[in-house]
């Protein structure tokens, strides 16, 4: 199985905030790299697929970068709906792991 | 509106079996994978496995082969993921999830709201 490690495992940040996280994948993934956004007690939230590309109808200040290994999550300004945790999983093959996520919490 | 609505939560003694159902709707059900993911209270997400309710197939991870079954029935749009041999370690929330491949690439673009099971004496 692809072993998905998140960096940091928590963060603190402020609203206004340029903020990275960072996923590393136990082999070459290529760019089958999904970012998920879940706030306590719902349903995670895709908000971007194939390492960069934007899901419909999330803000343009969420990207994504990266390839092979080596991923990263960026929120450009952060807001204060964005205080969340943040998961990368593979699609590259089954199973589609997850990492073992980012809290992302107000300074 | 597109959506998954999943069944409500259960309580389950060791040892037994639990059913879980999505109902699609707004959507053609039989056009996009589900998958099954499950969240220990405070834990990450796990990946259990995917169904095509098109053709039927499935996929599960190596962790659950022998006590998951996915299925569905088309008639009435509704996906079910059946866990046995139940323990406290599969107390979770239960997410299904619709899978969409764009090109090659695969993505879960809607969940359902997640269905808690838990397993106790």
């Amino acid at each position: 199985d692809i072993q998905m490690t998140q960096s940091p495992s928590s963060l603190s940040a402020s609203v206004g905030d340029r903020v990275t996280i960072t996923c590393r994948a136990s082999q070459s993934i290529s760019f089958y790299l999904n970012w998920y956004q879940q706030k306590p007690g719902k349903a995670p939230k895709l908000l971007i697929y194939a390492a960069s590309s934007l899901q419909s109808g999330v803000p343009s200040r969420f990207s994504g970068s990266g390839s092979g290994t080596d991923f990263t999550l960026t929120i450009s300004s952060l807001q204060p709906e964005d205080f969340a945790t943040y998961y990368c999983q593979q699609s590259y093959s089954t199973p589609h792991t997850f990492g073992q996520g980012t809290k992302l919490e107000i300074k | 509106q597109v959506q998954l609505v999943q069944s409500g939560a259960e309580v389950k003694k060791p040892g037994a079996s639990v059913k879980v159902s999505c109902k699609a709707s707004g959507y053609t059900f039989t056009s996009y994978d589900i998958n099954w993911v499950r969240q220990a209270t405070g834990q990450g997400l796990e990946w259990m496995g995917w169904m095509s309710p098109n053709s039927g197939n499935t996929g599960y991870a190596q962790k659950f082969q022998g006590r998951v079954t996915m299925t569905r029935n088309t008639s009435i749009t509704t996906a079910y993921m059946e866990l046995s041999s139940l323990r406290s370690e599969d107390t979770a929330v239960y997410y299904c999830a619709r899978g969409v491949l764009t090109g090659t690439y695969w993505y879960f673009d809607l969940w359902g709201r997640g269905t808690l099971v838990t397993v106790s004496s």
